[in-house]
C-alpha cells in the first residue's frame, strides 16, 4: 500500500533551533508539496517540486525556511532558526502529473511541530 | 480580510442518515476540485474529485456535485457512518494555477450512532 512518510511525526524544540522536516514520496511521483496547517489558516501551500525542480515557494517565508529534494526519494523542509509562530502541522504530499493534466495530491501524516 | 481564527462550519447527523457538505468557491477559473477526509491526527485523505467539464461524479458511497453557474460544489455521503466522522475539505484549482491548490476552511462532519 503506497504512501507518504514523514519524520519525525511529533518535534518539540526551542526558539532558535534549526528544524528538519524530512518527506517520502510515493514511489514514481514527480510532485512533492510541502503545507503547513493551523487553526489560524488552516492548510496553506509553502512550496512544490516537480522532477526535483522548484516551480512555486511563494508561500515559504524565504529568511528562514528552506525547501530541497536532494533526491526522488527525499524532501526536506528546514527552518532555521525556528521561531514560536511555526508551531504548526507540516504536511507533506506527492503526486504524478501526466503532460498536460493535474495530479491528485496524496498527503503524508504530518510533522506537527511546536516551538517552545 | 484577516483571519481570527477559523470557525469551522459543523454538521452533525445520524448514522445511515444521508450527509450533504457544501463549499463555495471564488475563482471562476478553476477547472479541477477535490475533495479530502481529514480525520484528527491524520493527514488529509483524497475522496473524490471532479473536473470542470462535468457536473456531477459518482463514488463508493460519494457523489460530487458541481455548479459552475454558481460556484458551488457539494459533497454528498450516502448512508453515513460513524468512521465518516472527520474534517472535509474542498480544494480547487485554476487553469493557471499550475499544480497550486486552494483549500477551503473545512466543515466538521460528525456522525451519532
Amino acid at each position: 500500500d503506497a504512501r507518504v512518510t514523514q519524520t519525525p511525526r511529533h518535534k518539540v524544540t526551542e526558539m532558535g533551533q534549526e528544524v528538519t522536516m524530512r518527506c517520502q514520496p510515493i514511489l514514481g511521483h514527480n510532485t512533492v508539496f510541502w503545507y503547513r496547517q493551523t487553526m489560524m489558516q488552516g492548510l496553506e501551500l509553502l512550496a512544490y517540486f516537480r522532477n526535483r525542480a522548484p516551480l512555486d515557494d511563494s508561500g515559504m517565508p524565504k529568511d528562514r525556511f528552506s525547501a530541497e529534494m536532494p533526491d526522488a526519494t527525499l524532501a526536506t523542509l528546514k527552518i532555521q532558526p525556528s521561531e514560536p509562530r511555526d508551531s504548526a502541522v507540516y504536511f507533506c504530499a506527492s503526486g504524478l502529473r501526466p503532460s498536460g493534466r493535474g495530479e491528485t495530491q496524496y498527503f503524508g501524516p504530518g510533522t506537527r511541530l511546536l516551538v517552545l | 480580510g484577516e483571519s481570527v481564527g477559523l470557525h469551522l462550519p459543523t454538521l452533525s447527523v445520524q448514522e445511515g442518515d444521508n450527509s450533504i457538505i457544501n463549499c463555495a468557491y471564488s475563482n471562476s477559473a478553476s477547472d479541477y476540485f477535490i475533495w479530502y477526509k481529514q480525520e484528527s491526527g491524520k493527514g488529509p485523505q483524497f475522496i473524490i474529485d471532479i473536473r470542470s467539464n462535468m457536473d456531477k461524479r459518482q463514488g463508493q458511497r460519494v457523489t460530487v456535485l458541481l455548479n459552475k453557474t454558481v460556484k458551488h460544489l457539494s459533497l454528498q455521503i450516502a448512508a453515513t457512518q460513524p468512521g465518516d466522522s472527520a474534517v472535509y475539505f474542498c480544494a480547487e484549482r485554476g487553469e493557471t494555477s499550475g499544480s497550486r491548490l486552494t483549500f477551503g476552511e473545512g466543515t466538521q462532519l460528525t456522525v451519532n450512532p
